[in-house]
């Protein structure tokens, strides 16, 4: 089985920097995906990583550790738009399915 | 079409009817999935095709839950005898294989509310 545990809500303050962590179990491991969600709207896609390190594109950036079963998600320089929903997916060993975690709400205020 | 689409985008049924829910991929994607996403909570996946087979059922929740894909593109979601708690969002994606890394593009999603 899988167990993926992200905070469920964060705030933050327009024009700064958030980290959205994300732990995982998992039997072997074949990638993680970050996911952005607009409320009532389907899920966009981020990151892909499958190798330990830090992936940086634009204002986001997406670090994975497999010895510590961990990444996280940082957005700089946060807009308004940014307020969603943060979905961490983990595709387990011998498997090409993501299983999501329950997502982290994400709240920009001025 | 540029992108997944989904139909309908809503549905209100009432307990114990049947319903069927279509997804239209991307042209040339030869993977779909099919995951539930009830109110608050993250997405739970339900079937996933390989082209026209189903390589992984596992996350349809009981027998009353089908799918189907025909010529490798339209795949159609049937819901015999819908119950309250099948009332959620169901979310269509496709990615050009199923391998790893590929993206997945997400249609629209149907909302089923189920009286």
């Amino acid at each position: 089985g899988q167990n993926i545990d992200q905070p469920t809500e964060m705030t933050a303050t327009e024009g700064a920097i958030v980290q959205i962590n994300c732990t995982y179990q998992t039997s072997g491991f074949n990638g993680l995906f970050w996911y952005q969600q607009h409320a009532g709207e389907a899920p966009t896609f981020l990151s892909y990583n499958v190798l330990d390190g830090l992936e940086e594109k634009g204002r986001f950036s997406s670090f994975l550790s497999r010895s510590k079963g961990y990444s996280y998600l940082l957005l700089k320089e946060l807009q308004m738009k940014d307020s969603a929903s943060y979905l961490c997916a983990v595709i387990r060993g011998g498997s090409y399915i993501p299983t999501f975690g329950r997502g982290t709400s994400l709240i920009v205020h001025p | 079409g540029a992108g997944v689409s989904q139909s309908p985008s809503n549905k209100v049924t009432e307990k114990g009817k049947d319903v069927e829910l279509r997804c239209d991929p991307i042209s040339g994607h030869t993977a779909l999935y099919w995951y539930r996403q009830r109110l608050g909570q993250g997405l739970e996946f339900l079937i996933y095709f390989q082209g026209n087979s189903a390589p992984d059922k596992s996350g349809l929740p009981s027998d009353r839950f089908s799918a189907e894909r025909t010529g490798g593109s339209v795949s159609t979601l049937t819901i015999q005898r819908t119950q309250q708690e099948d009332s959620a969002v169901y979310l269509c994606a496709s990615s050009l294989a199923a391998q790893r890394g590929d993206e997945q593009f997400f249609g629209p999603g149907t909302r089923l509310t189920v009286l």
